[in-house]
């Protein structure tokens, strides 16, 4: 069973605009949460992460939202940018930290 | 810069064959993992060892078996590979508890005909 859960399969964004991400989990011993950015034919690549102390974490562009009551987490990224077409993945780790569950990812396509 | 590199881009073999898939990491991480990456299915961990000839399975273990006899190394072995082995594998690396950024190697595109 899915643990971890992204329903978009795709989004669609003009340039400029604000891409919103979305991300599902169902364990609540998951305690640290991430996003990875992956471009075709290249491994996925670590963007920003949340811890479950924290409801907020930003860095430049990019700023997680984390709500624990609603096992839900989002992507922010203001202003959106061509360069940022890729296919984004959450991921979720309980307290031993050993162990990842990834979503299956969205797509982004950011339309210049 | 840490660096995790995988043997192979791209690869293709036969049914039944026995395949090796290989992954270095360069800065000392003491754990790795492997990962298979399919349309819809998102990212699913094979195997992943936190220490030098420790191994623990993840969620899709079948068919499948690894070897860390340096710490450095990481290795993935379809002991006879099938048609529904066709995926993308990546490598990946951390330093251990506490620390929970993955690393991940470029990935290869493993086709079984």
């Amino acid at each position: 069973d899915q643990q971890v859960k992204q329903n978009s399969p795709s989004l669609s964004v003009q340039e400029g605009r604000i891409s919103i991400l979305n991300c599902d989990y169902t364990n609540s011993m998951f305690d640290y949460f991430l996003w990875y950015k992956k471009y075709p034919a290249e491994g996925p690549t670590f963007l920003i992460s949340i811890s479950s102390i924290k409801d907020k974490n930003e860095d430049g562009r990019f700023t997680v939202f984390l709500n624990k009551s609603a096992k839900h987490l989002s992507l922010h990224i203001v202003p959106s940018q061509p360069g940022d077409s890729a296919v984004y993945f959450c991921a979720a780790s309980a307290r031993t930290g050993n162990q990842f569950y990834f979503g299956t990812g969205t797509s982004l396509t950011v339309i210049p | 810069d840490v660096k995790v590199t995988q043997s192979s881009r791209y690869l293709v073999k036969r049914t039944g064959e026995k395949v090796f898939l290989e992954c270095v990491q360069d800065m000392d991480h003491e754990n790795m993992f492997w990962y298979r990456q399919d349309p819809g299915l998102g990212l699913r961990l094979i195997y992943f060892s936190y220490d030098v000839k420790m191994k623990e399975k993840g969620d899709i273990p079948e068919g499948y078996s690894v070897s860390r006899e340096k710490k450095e190394r990481f290795s993935l072995i379809l002991e006879s590979a099938s048609t529904n082995q066709t995926s993308m594998y990546l490598c990946a690396s951390t330093t251990g508890a506490g620390n929970y950024e993955q690393y991940f190697g470029p990935g290869t595109r493993l086709t079984v005909t």
